[in-house]
């Protein structure tokens, strides 16, 4: 049982460069979510989607694109990287409402734009 | 606003002992859960316990307790006898509401930098 994968793990982009962040939950969950941390402060929500064809914004979506065409992948998008978006980035992945509490998360992805 | 205030930024405690992490939260849905997380150097983030809006008991799993007190909006952390692989960042987070558009949406606290020493 995989869990929450996360690729890559670490990655350098060059300022208005695009890259895709991958993310794959093998638990048949409905609810998955990047999240991005900054130095000294709390995971922030990006994107999230509800299940296969659904996604929503959060509190930081400025910058990134996702989409769900599966239950199991949810990549992120940047679209033209900016040193702003240097940060950890985290996928979640849960069941939907009424099973289950448990929110699981991918190990991160380390990114730097110079 | 901030939803989730941790007001410690960084604990020493000593082995053995135990150590209690502040949580205050600020919602106005009846309806909501507390987590707290733990985020050892290397990055990941391990979930240690939660604790629903309408939970009438105190969570508490292995080590980990949660003092839940509803009308003061707190939930604090409570780990007993330290170990020193318990010395990481402890997320306070709440999920808001029960529908199905809320139920994996998290709002985290800045965190408590806790360092166990022998």
């Amino acid at each position: 049982n995989a869990g929450v994968t996360q690729t890559p793990k670490f990655q350098v982009l060059k300022t208005g460069q695009s890259m895709t962040l991958q993310c794959a939950q093998d638990m048949n969950h409905e609810y998955m979510s990047w999240y991005r941390q900054d130095p000294g402060m709390g995971l922030r929500l990006i994107h999230y989607s509800v299940g296969a064809g659904i996604t929503d914004q959060g509190e930081v979506p400025n910058g990134y694109n996702v989409s769900r065409s599966t239950t199991e992948d949810f990549p992120l998008r940047l679209l033209s990287a900016a040193p702003s978006q240097t940060s950890v980035y985290f996928c979640a992945s849960s069941y939907g409402t009424g099973t289950g509490n448990t929110i699981y998360f991918g190990e991160g992805s380390w990114l730097t734009v110079v | 606003a901030q939803k989730i205030t941790q007001t410690q930024p960084g604990m020493f405690v000593q082995e053995k002992e135990a150590v209690t992490l502040d949580c205050t939260y600020d919602t106005s849905d009846q309806s909501y859960g507390l987590f707290w997380y733990k985020q050892p150097s290397s990055g990941e983030m391990i979930f240690l316990i939660y604790q629903g809006s309408y939970d009438e008991q105190n969570a508490t799993e292995g080590r980990y307790s949660l003092n839940f007190q509803k009308a003061r909006k707190s939930a604090n952390l409570v780990i007993s006898a330290s170990q020193l692989g318990d010395s990481a960042m402890y997320f306070c987070a709440m999920r808001e509401g029960r529908t199905t558009d809320s139920w994996g949406k998290l709002q985290f606290g800045a965190g408590t930098q806790v360092v166990v020493t022998p």
